[in-house]
């Protein structure tokens, strides 16, 4: 089955600096692959998604690339800010015949100091 | 996108009981998910939950410790059958219309503490 593997676990930043989280996944029929936001006692927030069949996609300060050959992907967030600070998983999903489950990764820990 | 909602927000159980989860969501859905997340951990599937049919468990999830229903598109019920102490989690339903790469929208969950 799908693994996804996510690093780093904590990550700690200035405001205003960049953030980078990256992901594997190992089934290469993986082709959907959202990034979710949770802050402490919420439920996971999509904030961006991307299909195998775009490399890249940007939304504002964020931003996720996806290689496909390599079977990892990344999310970028630039110009943070303390209500940035949250815990960011990854996911990856086969996606066809509407079977969408989704295999998460074990979650990063953004800290944004200002 | 979905709006989703789950009774209960919260419970306190004592052990052996069973407690049943409640999922609503505002539109016709295909497909319901049920995860666990443990204290300071990711999300981890137990089932997927399909109208008109059995539920199907992950691996390490049994339907006898964790019966599912979908009796229409937009509900979905969760039991946690037998409780112990371990089985203290949150616990989130989602759901997707089930398109080829469909967003996966999330309810606010269920936190469960088992006595």
């Amino acid at each position: 089955g799908e693994n996804v593997e996510q690093h780093p676990s904590t990550l700690s930043v200035q405001e205003g600096d960049s953030a980078v989280i990256k992901c594997t996944y190992s089934d290469s029929a993986s082709n959907y692959f959202p990034w979710y936001k949770q802050e402490l006692g919420k439920r996971p927030q999509l904030i961006i998604d991307i299909r195998s069949n775009v490399g890249e996609k940007k939304d504002q300060r964020i931003a996720v690339t996806l290689n496909k050959t390599a079977k990892h992907f990344s999310l970028h967030i630039t110009e943070t800010q303390p209500e940035d600070s949250a815990v960011y998983f990854c996911a990856a999903s086969r996606g066809t015949g509407g079977y969408n489950k989704l295999i998460f990764g074990a979650g990063t820990r953004l800290a944004v100091h200002p | 996108s979905a709006v989703i909602s789950q009774k209960p927000s919260r419970d306190i159980c004592q052990r052996g009981t069973s407690l049943t989860i409640q999922c609503q969501v505002d539109s016709q859905v295909t497909m319901m998910f049920w995860y666990r997340q443990q204290p300071g951990q990711s999300l981890t599937l137990i089932a997927t939950a399909n109208q008109g049919s059995e539920a199907t468990y992950e691996s390490g999830f049994v339907i006898d410790k964790f019966p599912i229903s979908r009796p229409n598109l937009t509900f979905s019920t969760l039991t946690v059958s037998n409780m112990s102490p371990e089985d203290s989690s949150i616990y989130l339903c989602s759901s997707t219309s089930g398109e080829v790469g469909d967003t996966q929208y999330f309810g606010p969950g269920t936190r469960l503490t088992v006595l």
